[in-house]
């Protein structure tokens, strides 16, 4: 079965600072990954989404994800970090084995200091 | 806006009550999903529906209720509600027959609290 680590629950970083979230998958073919954001009281929005080809990719508001299959990750960067990326954050897997459902992570909550 | 709606925003029931929430999408999506969200642990699957007609156990189901009353519409119901449903409940809709090859589209959450 797939599933989704996030190690880390919280993350403070000051405003202007560079931000990684880290994400691990378990799954044994190339999963389809995404990164959601979820600000408070919102529902979540799509920040960006994996399925093949370059390794490296971009998505709105300044944030980019990089796969890497030998170490199962799914990292999310962004290098400066603005107050409005405070927010919950959440990891998640799709595979066509599991009729592409969606497994999300725990969320890894952002907090941004001035 | 074009996206999904859910309804009602905040909810409170007494243990054994029922109720239905209701979930509409207008972008023409096959799928559609239900998760709660419960702290540290991410957003569970319910039930989910891969096409109008059709509806599947997710990760979670017991103790809830499914209709695909359309192709628009997704209704989730608690027969007897308990207070280990409180939660917020999110509905998500996708393109494609099987599911979420693009990523979903939530809706804002129906936030559900049993005394």
């Amino acid at each position: 079965a797939q599933s989704v680590t996030q190690p880390d629950i919280h993350i403070t970083v000051s405003e202007g600072a560079s931000l990684e979230l880290r994400c691990n998958y378990s799954y044994g073919a190339t999963p389809y990954l995404f990164w959601y954001v979820q600000s408070p009281g919102q529902g979540l929005q799509l920040l960006l989404k994996y399925f093949s080809g370059d390794t490296l990719v971009q998505g709105i508001k300044g944030f980019e994800a990089e796969f890497k299959r030998s170490q199962s990750s799914f990292n999310l960067r962004k290098p400066s970090v603005h107050w409005s990326d405070a927010a919950e954050y959440f990891c998640a897997v799709g595979a066509r084995s599991n009729d592409y459902k969606l497994s999300f992570g725990a969320g890894t909550t952002v907090t941004v200091r001035a | 806006n074009a996206g999904v709606t859910q309804t009602p925003k905040f909810q409170v029931l007494k243990t054994g009550q029922s109720m239905t929430l209701q979930c509409a999408q207008d972008m023409n999506h096959n799928s559609m999903y239900w998760y709660r969200q419960d702290p540290g642990m991410g957003l569970r699957l319910i039930y989910y529906s891969a096409s109008e007609g059709t509806t599947d156990k997710g990760e979670v189901p017991n103790g809830y209720n499914v209709s695909r009353l359309n192709k628009r519409e997704f209704s989730l119901r608690l027969e007897s509600a308990a207070p280990s449903q409180t939660s917020v409940y999110f509905c998500a809709s996708s393109e494609g027959d099987v599911g979420g090859i693009y990523g979903y589209t939530f809706g804002s959450g129906t936030r559900l609290t049993v005394v």
